[in-house]
């Protein structure tokens, strides 16, 4: 089993719709919790970095962290379509060496 | 511009034929790493670097080698390249082990 489990998608929605991206995992001893957009023939990029549990805003992105239910999500209001892209969940104890993270997520927004 | 700089972006190679690509950042960051990305299995990591001439193995290093005799270049061999490493390649890195990694953009190997 996965230590980091993430929602496959695809996902597909009408612009202007919340979204909501999850990922589970395994190791308790996580404690920084990231988010990363990739869009085609690119690399990942930060989105949203959050340590222990509680929920981070910026702008339209939401991050949220509950770390005795072992879930992460984060949710994009008012969907672009260029919010079209890969989402990737990373995840990382501290004091370790890497991350580890979830499959990625497509999700599709249609003008 | 702050950047992480891979090269070359895309090769197609043959089994045996030692190749090398290169990564570059300029920001100064003290964190490297190498990860790999395939359809189903995500993003892997292949080898990190906490600094210059201090390199571990991450989750799947076996075939790749890597050296960091410079801050700024972290680059990854492969001295006997084999089909099954045909994937996408990410160089990363960040200002210390404990920041969020910035990407490069990739580089796509096709090993036949």
């Amino acid at each position: 089993q996965k230590e980091v489990e993430q929602d496959p998608g695809p996902l597909s929605v009408p612009e202007g719709a919340i979204v909501s991206l999850n990922c589970t995992y395994s190791n308790s001893a996580f404690q920084y919790f990231m988010w990363y957009r990739q869009y085609s023939r690119k690399g990942p990029e930060l989105l949203m970095y959050t340590y222990s549990s509680g929920n981070k805003e910026d702008g339209r992105f939401t991050a949220q962290v509950d770390k005795s239910s072992k879930y992460i999500s984060l949710f994009i209001r008012d969907s672009q379509p260029s919010d079209s892209a890969t989402y990737l969940c990373a995840m990382r104890s501290t004091n370790a060496g890497k991350s580890t993270f979830g499959d990625g997520t497509t999700l599709t927004v249609k003008p | 511009e702050a950047q992480v700089t891979q090269n070359p972006r895309y090769l197609i190679t043959v089994t045996g034929k030692k190749l090398t690509v290169t990564c570059s950042q300029n920001m100064n960051h003290e964190y490297m790493s190498w990860y790999r990305q395939d359809p189903g299995l995500g993003l892997r990591q292949i080898y990190y670097s906490m600094n210059v001439e201090v390199t571990d193995k991450g989750d799947v290093p076996e075939g790749y080698k890597v050296s960091r005799k410079e801050k700024r270049n972290f680059p990854l061999i492969l001295e006997s390249p084999s089909p099954n490493q045909t994937s996408l390649y990410f160089c990363a890195s960040s200002l210390t082990k404990d920041q969020p990694q910035h990407f490069g953009d990739g580089t796509r190997l096709s090993i036949l």
